[in-house]
């Protein structure tokens, strides 16, 4: 069974540098790893995706190592608003194509 | 420029009653999306339309039936409720499917009883 996983929860202090892994075995070749935000009782949000290596934007870095089966977002001096629910998602393919979000990873930031 | 709209937002059904979801979106986006959120749980894909004209399953389709009506809006049926599909559902649009960067409604909270 395909499955994109990651790490349950994670606690940091504001300030310091998050970095959150997703792992995702069967990644279909051609696909793209992307990761979303979500906030209670909201929808996910976009934050960065990529093919592989490194990607950075305003808000975030993603790091893919060569064989593309797992990936790291990495989050530069959280704040209190980085409190979030954080998602990779992937297309795998394990017999069919399946375009899977991952188990997502709870981060509380502590004052 | 309101994005993606859900309706309702919350919806209380009894078992084996039928309702339909409704999704539109303003970005003239190719490709929607139907995912289902459960309590604690990540998001799982009911169904996709990667353009119009086209619907394909997800990874959790039974229950379900979907329209893409027009480029703009994609519906999502429950012929017969479940207590089994309470969830929050969130419809979402892209550019494209599967490269392309998501924008998600804010979600419709269902309750079957």
């Amino acid at each position: 069974l395909a499955k994109t996983t990651q790490p349950i929860s994670m606690d940091s202090y504001e300030g310091q540098e998050v970095n959150i892994t997703c792992s995702h075995n069967n990644i279909a070749t051609n696909d793209y790893i992307t990761w979303y935000q979500q906030f209670p009782s909201q929808g996910p949000r976009f934050i960065i995706q990529g093919y592989k290596t490194k990607v950075t934007n305003e808000v975030a870095s993603l790091f893919i190592p060569a064989d593309r089966k797992s990936s790291t977002l990495s989050l530069p001096r959280v704040s209190l608003s980085d409190t979030a629910v954080y998602y990779c998602l992937v297309g795998v393919t394990s017999g069919t194509y399946k375009y899977i979000f991952g188990t997502g990873t709870r981060l509380k930031v502590l004052a | 420029n309101a994005g993606v709209t859900q309706t309702p937002k919350f919806q209380v059904l009894k078992t084996g009653q039928s309702m339909t979801l409704q999704c539109a979106q303003d970005m003239n986006h190719n490709s929607m999306y139907w995912y289902r959120q459960d309590p604690g749980m990540g998001l799982r894909l009911i169904y996709y339309s990667a353009s119009e004209g086209t619907t394909d399953k997800g990874e959790v389709p039974n229950g379900y039936n979907v329209s893409r009506l027009n480029k703009r809006e994609f519906s999502l049926r429950l012929e017969s409720a479940a207590p089994s599909q309470t969830s929050v559902y969130f419809c979402a649009s892209s550019e494209w499917h599967p490269n392309t960067e998501a924008f998600f409604g804010q979600g419709t909270r269902l309750t079957v009883v």
